[in-house]
């Protein structure tokens, strides 16, 4: 079965750059998640879209934006970066109509320098 | 909000040994109760999901249990093996806001061969 799709699976970039992290949800997906995940902790949520509108909004700093194109694919943009910022992001996707679970993707590593 | 608790943060057993993961939660209007699996590297995994209206749910060696007076939850997994070594999180959504998921602290579960 089709699994959420993250790209790229590791990014590294220094200070201050900006970055793009891409997420391709399960055909038929309606809802997209964005979540942090820092060693040893649980998934912090940030952000969330359903049918390509803001939908809640979590502990996303405002260095971050994201948005959730027409094709379902969202796309989480990262300026300023700081050395915090290092850390797994997962995108997750879901049905809203049917109310189904969440699924993660494999996610996306990022290290600052 | 909903407020997730999960014990123990690590747990340790022999293979074969049962394991049980317990988790609270603070809103009588959570009615969905995912558990997930997290191995290095990957992203969380659904094993086992419960709604509200089901006290018990069983799949093979992985079982969950609900009891919404205590407004607890359990995952129980028996005869383990090395290969559910992983970082478990469980999970609650509420009935009015199913765009949102409330995820517990995590248990690393080490199964010693």
């Amino acid at each position: 079965a089709a699994g959420v799709i993250q790209s790229p699976r590791h990014l590294i970039k220094e200070k201050r750059e900006t970055a793009t992290l891409k997420c391709y949800p399960i055909p038929r997906h309606d809802t997209v998640y964005w979540y942090q995940q820092g060693p040893g902790q649980d998934p912090q949520f940030l952000i969330s879209f359903y049918e390509k509108m803001q939908s809640d909004k979590g502990s996303i700093p405002d260095r971050f934006s994201a948005q959730q194109f027409s094709d379902y694919h969202s796309e989480l943009n990262m300026s300023s970066l700081e050395l915090g910022d290092s850390a797994l992001y997962f995108c997750a996707s879901s049905s809203e109509g049917q109310r189904s679970p969440l699924h993660f993707g494999n996610g996306t590593r990022l290290t600052v320098t | 909000g909903e407020n997730v608790e999960q014990h123990p943060s690590t747990l340790s057993v022999q293979e074969g040994d049962s394991a049980v993961i317990k988790c609270t939660y603070s809103d009588s209007a959570s009615n969905y109760f995912p558990w997930y699996k997290q191995e290095l590297g990957k992203g969380p995994q659904l094993i086992i999901d419960i709604r509200s209206n089901v006290g018990e749910k069983k799949d093979q060696r992985i079982a969950v249990t609900l009891n919404k007076t205590a407004k607890h939850f359990s995952l129980h997994i028996t005869e383990t093996q090395p290969e559910d070594s992983a970082v478990y999180f469980c999970a609650a959504r509420l009935v009015y806001n199913f765009n949102k998921f409330y995820f517990g602290s995590g248990t690393k579960l080490n199964v010693k061969p």
